[in-house]
């Protein structure tokens, strides 16, 4: 257990729709990160948070949107899903300087 | 960042050591390399990481060559829970403060055997 937790761990939403990712760090970690990884793209970084502030931003669409709040959970919203953004979305934290992320063991998103 | 070279897949008996090359032949100084591995869907686990010395704890041993340009991920003793995709990753040190991303490659899919 690597004490990152995300809920819920599936979804499944219809097109055009919008939904929420919740992600809790590890104590102590006030980096948060997400990735989505789907079949024939691998594990994308999408954004990372440290103590409430964007810190970093990867391929994340317009569409997608995150924060961190004050209590060091985060949050990822994706609306207008498309077929496209099924996937595995995986939130990982660490603490700052060189320390290991963490993932949760994700959440597995089905856009029909 | 520096990229990542990794044999596409490996086989490795179970109970023999797995030892997964990679190569990172622009490393720079001041970046770390980093293992995970990914088994089946599950979120990926952070395995080791080192800066120039060889590093060892009790999931592996990661030997990093003098000039830095290529590591190799140890498993002494590979059993059939091992098989999984590992990644091998050069992280930048970050600034004081915060925490810098890694980026995944395509990895090795290691396959142990009986």
């Amino acid at each position: 257990d690597s004490g990152v937790t995300q809920t819920p761990k599936h979804l499944i939403t219809a097109t055009g729709q919008r939904v929420t990712l919740r992600c809790s760090p590890r104590s102590g970690d006030l980096s948060v990160y997400w990735y989505q990884q789907s079949l024939d793209q691998g594990l994308q970084f999408l954004i990372q948070y440290y103590n409430g502030e964007e810190r970093a931003k990867g391929n994340i669409l317009e569409r997608f949107s995150a924060q961190q709040f004050p209590d060091l959970h985060s949050e990822l919203n994706l609306s207008s899903l498309e077929l496209g953004d099924s996937a595995l979305y995986f939130c990982a934290s660490s603490v700052s300087g060189v320390s290991p992320l963490h993932f949760g063991n994700g959440t597995r998103l089905t856009v029909t | 960042d520096a990229k990542t070279t990794q044999p596409p897949s490996m086989d490795c008996a179970e109970g023999r050591a797995a030892n997964l090359p990679c190569n990172h032949s622009t490393i720079s100084g001041n970046e770390y390399v980093y293992w995970y591995r990914q088994i089946h869907s599950q979120g990926p686990q952070y395995i080791i990481h080192g800066l120039k010395n060889n590093e060892t704890n009790e999931m592996a041993s990661l030997i990093i060559t003098e000039d830095r340009k290529s590591s190799t991920l140890i498993l002494p003793h590979a059993t059939l829970r091992d098989t999984a995709v590992y990644y091998c990753i050069v992280r930048p040190k970050p600034y004081t403060g915060t925490a810098s991303k890694l980026t995944f490659g395509t990895g090795t899919r290691l396959q142990v055997t009986l």
